[in-house]
């Protein structure tokens, strides 16, 4: 256990629905960075957050939007969902908002069907 | 503009040959390097990192990398493979922003 939690592990949904992927960073840990894992993309930085800012934005549609809370949590939301947004998103968190390296969570795998 | 080029998607090694995974970057400025370990239906796994210290850095698991700044190379190798190194392994590259750049990732497998 990495101590960063995301639920749902696995989520299946219609395309055009819109869902959100709910992070939960290790204690004491300020930065969340969210990534998106596809077989024709690999690894893509979405965005991140430092301490309920937006610190940096990486190649995020604009369908898609997150947030960070009061108490670090993170929520990723999607909409107007397509085939082609099926992948794995992961979070990330940091004590710094440097990269000195992360501690993953486990992620989410969705498919839009 | 960082980037980072794994050469090789897949390796594959005898169980106690030596693993050598190749990694080079591109950064315009002096670099973070970091190996990331992804076992099946899991999520990446820090096994070291290069912050401009030693250029040797032990990693976990008995990995190791060396940063050569001539080679803008940064070379994962362990001296003998185990079973339990299969595993997909990613490169990347911080230009000490926010960001992580990730490369492609190479596939290791073991055999028997």
């Amino acid at each position: 256990d990495s101590g960063v939690t995301q639920t749902p592990k696995h989520l299946i949904t219609a395309t055009g629905q819109r869902v959100t992927l709910r992070c939960s960073p290790r204690s004491g840990d300020l930065s969340v960075y969210w990534y998106q894992q596809s077989l024709d993309q690999g690894l893509q930085f979405l965005i991140q957050y430092y301490n309920g800012e937006e610190r940096a934005k990486g190649n995020i549609l604009e369908r898609f939007s997150a947030q960070q809370f009061p108490d670090l949590h993170s929520e990723l939301n999607l909409s107007s969902l397509e085939l082609g947004d099926s992948a794995l998103y992961f979070c990330a968190s940091s004590i710094q908002t440097g990269a000195y390296g992360y501690t993953f969570g486990s992620g989410t795998r969705l498919t839009v069907v | 503009a960082q980037s980072v080029t794994q050469l090789g998607s897949h390796v594959s090694v005898s169980e106690g040959a030596l693993v050598l995974l190749r990694c080079n970057y591109s950064s315009s400025v002096p670099p973070y390097l970091f190996w990331y370990v992804q076992y099946p239906n899991q999520g990446l796994q820090l096994l070291l990192k290069y912050t401009s210290a030693a250029t040797l850095v032990k990693g976990i698991n008995g990995f190791e990398a060396e940063f050569k700044k001539s080679e803008t190379s940064f070379h994962l190798t362990k001296p003998s493979a185990h079973m339990s190194d299969a595993a997909e392994y990613f490169c990347a590259v911080s230009d000490r922003g926010s960001r992580l750049t990730f490369g492609e990732g190479t596939q290791l497998t073991v055999n028997p």
